[in-house]
């Protein structure tokens, strides 16, 4: 049972850069999140998707893109790197707005 | 999502009882409390909900206040593996803003050996 799972574990990019994280979940759910997290701070929403086919901005979406490939995938784009970038990222799934979520390992990204 | 308002940290020994709380004056008649730790390097988890009544799990229990403005989650052992950052969380039932899942700061809790 993989749960939420997320590629790479570690990158490191240079300023100007782009990449994308790749994030995957195997419990059906409809909802999926993108999350940042940087040192000694709680987490901090960038997008999420209530369902396959449509995505939101949360608090923090200025710098990323996202696509909801389907119920299955959702990817974070960073289309030019910059090192306020820097952070471990998350990606979430759950079914309903009330439920469970779960969290994937995370993303160390460090922008140089 | 109406705010809740933890302590920044907390200390217990271990194999003791933690009570950890969480005011949420705000909270809606339909706003389920939730609760995440995140241990150190890995990503949140999971830890408990509830709505009006106290719950229980295997992990913890949630006590939550009758006017609903406040909860305490409850470790009744901790071990050291318990050492994490607690959040807790209000979570609404409907759309629009209710499919954010918003984290504050949470409770550093440490475990003394």
């Amino acid at each position: 049972n993989a749960g939420v799972t997320q590629t790479p574990k570690f990158q490191v990019l240079k300023t100007g850069q782009s990449m994308t994280l790749q994030c995957a979940q195997d419990m059906n759910h409809n909802s999926m999140y993108w999350y940042r997290q940087d040192p000694g701070m709680g987490l901090r929403l960038i997008y999420y998707s209530a369902s396959e086919g449509t995505t939101d901005k949360g608090e923090v979406p200025n710098g990323y893109n996202v696509s909801r490939l389907n119920k299955r995938e959702f990817s974070l784009r960073l289309e030019s790197a910059a090192p306020s970038q820097t952070s471990v990222y998350f990606c979430a799934s759950r079914d309903r707005a009330y439920t469970e979520a779960f969290f994937g390992q995370g993303t160390r990204l460090t922008v140089v | 999502d109406a705010k809740t308002t933890q302590p920044n940290s907390m200390e217990s020994n271990e194999e003791e009882p933690v009570h950890l709380p969480c005011n949420h004056s705000t909270i809606s008649g339909t706003d389920y409390i939730h609760w995440y730790r995140q241990l150190p390097s890995q990503g949140p988890e999971y830890v408990i909900h509830g709505l009006t009544s106290n719950v229980n799990n295997r992990m913890a229990s949630l006590a939550i206040a009758e006017d609903r403005k406040s909860s305490t989650l409850i470790l009744h052992r901790a071990t050291l593996r318990d050492a994490a950052v607690y959040y807790c969380i209000l979570r609404g039932r409907g759309s629009g803003s209710a499919r954010q899942l918003t984290f504050g700061s949470g409770t550093q809790l440490t475990v003394l050996p």
